[in-house]
């Protein structure tokens, strides 16, 4: 059975801080592994999509990093704000199937 | 602006009952997507949809009915068959069939409800 654990389940993190959260999944058979941002009351929205061993995605104060070898990928919030509070979904795209496969999400929550 | 519309946002459906969730993209998008979510899990994948007039059954879907008979529309029926169907369910969409590359977008999703 295939699976994506992400880990920690919920975070608190003071404001001005930075932090990271992880994603695991399978390292066979890997197409993409996407993160999503879920605002509460709004719709998840994309952050990245990465293909590639080694990428690195950047938006603003949000990065990605990505193993597939290993299968893991990080996410980093540098100087953490209140409108990053959210959960924050990872997803695994594998073989040339047209379904993802989700993680539970990590819930972080910014203390001003 | 282009994007996912759900109707309604709450829904509350009696035991026995069929109900019909909406979901509709006005952003030319080839495949659609119907998710399950409940409590500390991650999406479930109940049905897509690649093409008009297709669709395919996704992990859990059993007490599930779909169409597809316009591009832009993806309605969900919850059936009676359907044994525990209180959930948050969500719609997505992207543009090709070849999915792996692109980030899905979503509507805002309905939340259903047993009474």
């Amino acid at each position: 059975i295939l699976n994506v654990e992400q880990s920690p389940q919920s975070l608190h993190v003071q404001e001005g801080d930075s932090t990271n959260f992880t994603c695991s999944f399978p390292s066979s058979n890997f197409y993409a592994l996407h993160w999503y941002r879920w605002e509460t009351a709004k719709s998840p929205e994309a952050l990245f999509v990465m293909t590639l061993n080694g990428d690195e995605k950047k938006k603003g104060r949000i990065s990605a990093t990505l193993n597939t070898k290993e299968g893991y990928s990080y996410l980093y919030i540098k100087g953490s704000q209140p409108e990053d509070s959210a959960t924050y979904l990872c997803a695994f795209f594998w073989d040339s199937n047209y379904q993802l496969i989700w993680g539970a999400g990590t819930k972080l929550i910014i203390k001003p | 602006d282009g994007g996912i519309t759900q109707s309604p946002k709450y829904l509350f459906r009696k035991e026995g009952q069929n109900v019909t969730l909406s979901c509709e993209q006005n952003l030319n998008h080839d495949a659609m997507y119907w998710y399950r979510q409940d409590p500390g899990q991650g999406l479930r994948l109940i049905y897509y949809s690649q093409i008009v007039n297709d669709f395919q059954k996704g992990d859990i879907a059993e007490g599930y009915s779909v169409s597809r008979e316009k591009k832009e529309s993806f309605p969900l029926t919850v059936t009676s068959a359907q044994k525990n169907p209180t959930a948050f369910y969500l719609c997505a969409s992207i543009p090709s069939t070849t999915g792996a590359g692109y980030g899905y977008t979503f509507g805002s999703g309905t939340r259903l409800t047993v009474v």
